[in-house]
């Protein structure tokens, strides 16, 4: 079992949808929760991050962590086309020394018009 | 302020040839770290390089190697290339080695190896 799952979708939806993107965990131990969106041919860009368990938004984006379950999620609201990406979850401990994320594989989201 | 930059965009090498890949981390940002990402697999960790040390490696063969400069720019060198060393090299970077779970992604370096 991976470290990270997420579903790779493709995930379509029609514009102006809420789009639900998840993914599941297995090391209880992980406390700094991200998500990323990577547009094709580019690096992927921060979009949120999040510590320890509870919601967080920002305009159209809300994460949401349940460490209980050991899954996050992450809600965009009124999609648009410019949304169409991929959306790669990330996370990691909170201790010092080294603490690189661990990255999901990526959701690809296409939003059409 | 500029954000990540990676040179060259691309790079086409054969077989057993060397490929050197550079990157200049955000004004101030002292950490930086390397990943490969090849097609339908998720980012792999390659290198963490902090205040000009290594920091941490991820399970690649040691053909995969670079420095970071007093500058905190950085080289990802890759000796006797393999066609399955053809992908997307991401280079990110981070304020500090406190910061590491908010990194900055470059564009990246698409390497091909014929």
């Amino acid at each position: 079992q991976k470290e990270v799952e997420q579903d790779p979708g493709p995930l379509s939806v029609p514009e102006g949808a809420i789009v639900s993107l998840n993914c599941t965990y297995s090391n209880s131990a992980f406390q700094y929760f991200m998500w990323y969106r990577q547009y094709s041919r580019k690096g992927p860009e921060l979009l949120m991050y999040t510590y320890s368990s509870g919601n967080k938004e920002d305009g159209r984006f809300t994460a949401q962590v349940d460490k209980s379950s050991k899954y996050i999620s992450l809600f965009i609201r009124d999609s648009q086309p410019s949304d169409s990406a991929t959306y790669l979850c990330a996370m990691c401990v909170a201790s010092g020394g080294s603490y690189i994320p661990t990255f999901g594989r990526g959701t690809s989201l296409i939003v059409h018009p | 302020e500029a954000g990540v930059t990676q040179s060259p965009t691309h790079l086409i090498k054969t077989r057993g040839q060397q490929a050197t890949l550079r990157c200049s981390p955000i004004s101030g940002h002292t950490s930086v770290y390397w990943y490969q990402q090849a097609l339908g697999l998720g980012l792999q960790f390659l290198l963490w390089y902090d205040e000009g040390e290594e920091r941490n490696r991820g399970n690649f063969p040691p053909r995969f190697s670079g420095r970071q400069f007093p500058n905190y720019s950085s080289e990802l060198n890759v000796n006797a290339l393999e066609l399955e060393d053809s992908a997307l090299y991401l280079c990110a970077s981070s304020l500090s080695q406190d910061q590491q779970e908010t990194q900055y992604f470059g564009p990246g370096t698409r390497l091909l190896v014929l």
